[in-house]
């Protein structure tokens, strides 16, 4: 078993809809949870950060984290075209700073 | 902003040559990383350096190795390339203190075809 699991997609919605990308992980250690928005041939780029458990919000984006049920999600409102990208969800424990990724989600989000 | 560059953005190679590529970060960042990222297995960490002159294997490191001789400078070296080594890699640096604490910030990438 992998210690980070994600959904590869693709997952295509039209646009206005609400997307939810999810990522399961087996390592309860974990205390810092990332979202990467990677576009095509180009590095991946931080949308969000949380320490810990709860939710955070910015703009459009809300991370949740879910420490009980070991599950992360992103929730991105009213998606864009301009969305549409691979979104990689990271983790690392105290002490580290080493992460470990999931796969990735393609995200395509239809004009 | 911190910024991370990559040497190059796109680079052929035949097997068997030896292959540099370098990271350069603008922000004093103690810690730098090597990936590949290849699809279907995502981001495998190669080789990380958590100061000048240390390194320490990640998961890959079989094949590569890396230099480290100045803090913003980080060099990713393919002793022998491979065609398994056809990747794209990423570096990435990470600040340790300030509002951006534990954030990994990456370059754009190099894409690595080995013929």
């Amino acid at each position: 078993q992998k210690e980070v699991e994600q959904d590869p997609g693709p997952l295509s919605v039209p646009e206005g809809a609400i997307v939810s990308l999810n990522c399961t992980y087996s390592n309860s250690a974990f205390q810092y949870f990332m979202w990467y928005r990677q576009y095509s041939r180009k590095g991946p780029e931080l949308l969000m950060y949380t320490y810990s458990s709860g939710n955070k919000e910015d703009g459009r984006f809300t991370a949740q984290v879910d420490k009980s049920s070991k599950y992360i999600s992103l929730f991105i409102r009213d998606s864009q075209p301009s969305d549409s990208a691979t979104y990689l969800c990271a983790m690392s424990t105290s002490g580290t700073y080493k992460y470990i990724f999931g796969t990735g989600t393609r995200l395509k989000v239809l004009a | 902003d911190v910024k991370v560059t990559q040497s190059s953005r796109y680079l052929v190679k035949r097997t068997g040559e030896k292959v540099f590529l370098e990271c350069v970060q603008d922000m004093d960042h103690e810690n730098m990383f090597w990936y590949r990222q290849d699809p279907g297995l995502g981001l495998r960490l190669i080789y990380f350096s958590y100061d000048v002159k240390m390194k320490e294997k990640g998961d890959i490191p079989e094949g590569y190795s890396v230099s480290r001789e100045k803090k913003e400078r980080f060099s990713l070296i393919l002793e022998s390339a491979s065609t398994n080594q056809t990747s794209m890699y990423l570096c990435a640096s990470i600040a340790t203190s300030g509002s951006s604490y534990n954030e990994q910030f990456f370059g754009p990438g190099t894409r690595l075809t080995v013929l």
